[in-house]
């Protein structure tokens, strides 16, 4: 069945500091990939997305490429504020559901 | 701005009380979704609703019931309902029942106190 895998959390930064998080999926045909963020306290913000492989997601600095090969579609960010802390959620979408990562909490320090 | 509302925000529960969770969303979307969220878990898919007629229920206990008036509303009826049940619960749209390149967009959630 589709799943996905990303990286345990916490992750604890230093702010400017460069971000991965990991994610990995397993899914039949070509699924749809999100990230997914949500602030203390929040809802769920779609962050970015990407549609079929080798696609690029950006939004608001933080980027993910649609890796067929390795199945992949890690989380990237150059230089990290202590806005963006908060929990992170990978997603993959296909036949009628989405299914989402365990979540990574990510800390920026000022 | 999230353009999914859910009502209320929060909510506080006794076991034997009936009560609502109420979602609307205008942005002409034919999906609409629950989901519950525990702390520190990732949500979890409750009930699909498609052009107003359920078509996921995720074999969810009978004690939630939901349902969909019109196309831009969406209610979760809530009745004996147990501690465990205390959670976030997520409203969510999409312009079709999620597929291939399809977005889900979720509401703030309405927090669930069951005492």
């Amino acid at each position: 069945g589709n799943s996905v895998t990303q990286m345990e959390g916490p992750v604890t930064l230093s702010e400017e500091a460069f971000l991965t998080i990991n994610c990995t999926y397993t899914a039949t045909g070509y699924p749809s990939l999100f990230w997914y963020v949500q602030y203390p306290g929040e809802g769920l913000q779609l962050l970015l997305k990407a549609t079929k492989a080798d696609d690029k997601g950006s939004n608001k600095g933080f980027e993910a490429t649609y890796r067929k090969e390795t199945t992949s579609f890690h989380l990237e960010k150059g230089s990290v504020q202590v806005s963006d802390s908060a929990v992170y959620f990978c997603a993959s979408g296909r036949d009628d559901k989405i299914i989402f990562g365990k979540g990574t909490r990510l800390h920026i320090l000022p | 701005d999230t353009e999914v509302t859910q009502t209320p925000k929060h909510l506080v529960m006794g076991m034997t009380n009936k009560k609502s969770l109420k979602c609307e969303q205008h942005m002409g979307h034919r999906a609409m979704y629950w989901y519950k969220q525990k702390a520190k878990k990732p949500p979890e898919l409750m009930f699909v609703y498609s052009y107003e007629k359920l078509s996921i229920n995720e074999s969810v206990p009978s004690r939630f019931s939901p349902e969909c008036p019109n196309s831009s509303l969406l209610n979760l009826h809530l009745h004996a309902l147990q501690p465990e049940d205390s959670a976030l619960y997520l409203c969510a749209s999409s312009r079709q029942q999620a597929s291939s390149g399809n977005t889900i967009y979720f509401g703030e959630g309405s927090w669930l106190t069951v005492v």
